[in-house]
């Protein structure tokens, strides 16, 4: 089955700095990838997702990559805030499949 | 539009006993999923129900069952629980493929 591995576990960037948080996959028939933003004491929030006909896309501060061939995907966040801090999980899955395999967590934490 | 939310919040069982955790989707979203999320495991897809059928299912035992109604509303039940199944549960809710947006969760804590 598929396996979603996360890099790094923990990241600590300074207020205007940029974080970048490394997902990589192996199933190739995977073609859908979310990240989501979790905050202490609620559920994840999809801040944004790529699929497989698409190398890149962003929105405002937020940009993820894919690249297929490596089965690697990459989320880049831009000019951090503190209210950035929280922990991100990267997923992976298949359309017409619901199920989400998820990675193990990054926790962010921006200093100001 | 209101959120997905799930009821209740917070439970304490002890082992042994059964529990059944609820969850609304979204206005119009048909596809309900179910996760386990603990420390030790990270995030884990338990099954997925569409228009009252189970589409998907996960790698956890029979104990785990689940439903869904004709409103979209689902449970979760877990039969004979054991203390490893303490854990924040996670509805999430799709209208379209693949997008999934979760509630809050229910903390299942085991005594």
């Amino acid at each position: 089955g598929e396996n979603v591995e996360q890099h790094p576990s923990t990241l600590s960037v300074q207020e205007g700095d940029s974080a970048v948080i490394k997902c990589t996959y192996s199933d190739s028939a995977s073609n859908y990838f979310p990240w989501y933003k979790q905050e202490l004491g609620k559920g994840p929030q999809l801040i944004i997702d790529i699929r497989s006909n698409v190398g890149e896309k962003k929105d405002q501060r937020i940009a993820v990559t894919l690249n297929k061939t490596a089965k690697h995907f990459s989320l880049h966040i831009t000019e951090t805030q503190p209210e950035d801090s929280a922990v991100y999980f990267c997923a992976a899955g298949n359309t017409g499949f619901q199920k989400l395999v998820f990675g193990t967590g990054t926790r962010l934490l921006v200093s100001p | 539009k209101a959120g997905v939310t799930q009821t209740p919040r917070y439970l304490i069982k002890t082992r042994g006993q059964q529990v059944t955790l609820s969850c609304s989707p979204i206005s119009g979203h048909r596809s309900v999923s179910w996760y386990q999320q603990t420390p030790g495991q990270g995030l884990q897809f338990l099954f997925e129900y569409f228009s009252e059928t189970q589409r998907n299912k996960g790698n956890f035992p029979g104990r785990f069952s689940g439903r869904q109604f004709s409103n979209s509303r689902s449970e979760m039940n877990v039969s004979t629980l054991e203390l490893g199944d303490s854990a924040l549960y996670l509805c999430a809710s799709s209208l379209s493929d693949n997008e999934q947006f979760f509630g809050p969760g229910t903390r299942l804590t085991v005594l």
